[in-house]
């Protein structure tokens, strides 16, 4: 069971907009700390694909953003495209824990 | 540009102690810009946090590890390590290493990560 909730699946169509939640607690999210999320291909190593919230590294798609409100965070993909079917994760910090968490992850189809 | 590479035994037994090697080029460990971390992903399921290190030392560990593991520092070498007492089945997963920022708590770059399987 993880500290931060995320679907296990979503899908879309290609060229749809698509939003992947990530649903902590007081402690983490709801306490102001920071959700990153990240990007991983089957067998491959995670990539970040946002940091502090709704921050692209250099080279990431501005289709690709985030955000957050409250005890939540979400990750949107618009313009949906085949090559964006992957698993996602989001990461906080938790101040109860004393370190990082991750999310579930979230396996994303694109139909 | 900052690579990590993971390295240690592949097959580990049961009930004894995983033991890893992240070592760091590109960039120096004793930059008191960042931490450095371990992450851990068991075969189909998802990342799991398991502690960090500062090159002075301080280290911050996932508590649900139950006090079985130990990040340790050589800035001589550039390498950061990682132990991992009594492993059962269920420490068997992909080892990443990854840099994490000073003021932020995202993780990038990461190593390639590497399979530790726990036998009995």
């Amino acid at each position: 069971q993880s500290v931060l909730t995320q679907p296990p699946s979503v899908s879309g169509a290609p060229g749809q907009r698509v939003t992947i939640s990530c649903t902590g607690t007081s402690s983490n999210i709801g306490a102001g700390y920071d959700v990153h999320w990240y990007q991983q291909f089957p067998g491959t190593v995670p990539k970040l694909l946002i940091y502090g919230n709704n921050n692209r590294p250099s080279g990431v798609p501005d289709r690709f953003s985030g955000s957050k409100s409250g005890t939540s965070a979400s990750l949107a993909i618009a313009g949906l495209q085949a090559e964006d079917e992957a698993d996602y994760y989001c990461q906080s910090y938790d101040s109860s824990l004393s370190g990082g968490v991750f999310g579930g992850g979230t396996q994303l189809t694109v139909l | 540009q900052l690579q990590l590479q993971e390295s240690g035994p592949g097959l580990v037994k049961s009930s004894e102690t995983l033991s890893l090697i992240c070592t760091v080029s590109g960039g120096s460990i004793s930059n008191s810009n960042y931490y450095w971390g371990w992450i851990r992903q068991p075969p189909g399921k998802g990342l799991e946090w398991l502690g960090i290190i500062y090159y002075s030392g301080p280290t911050y560990y996932n508590p649900s590890l139950k006090g079985r593991v130990t990040i340790s520092v050589d800035t001589s070498k550039n390498q950061f390590s990682l132990k991992l007492n009594s492993v059962t089945a269920a420490d068997t997963a992909v080892y990443y290493c990854a840099r994490r920022r000073g003021d932020g708590t995202w993780f990038d770059p990461w190593g390639q990560g590497t399979l530790v399987t726990v036998s009995s």
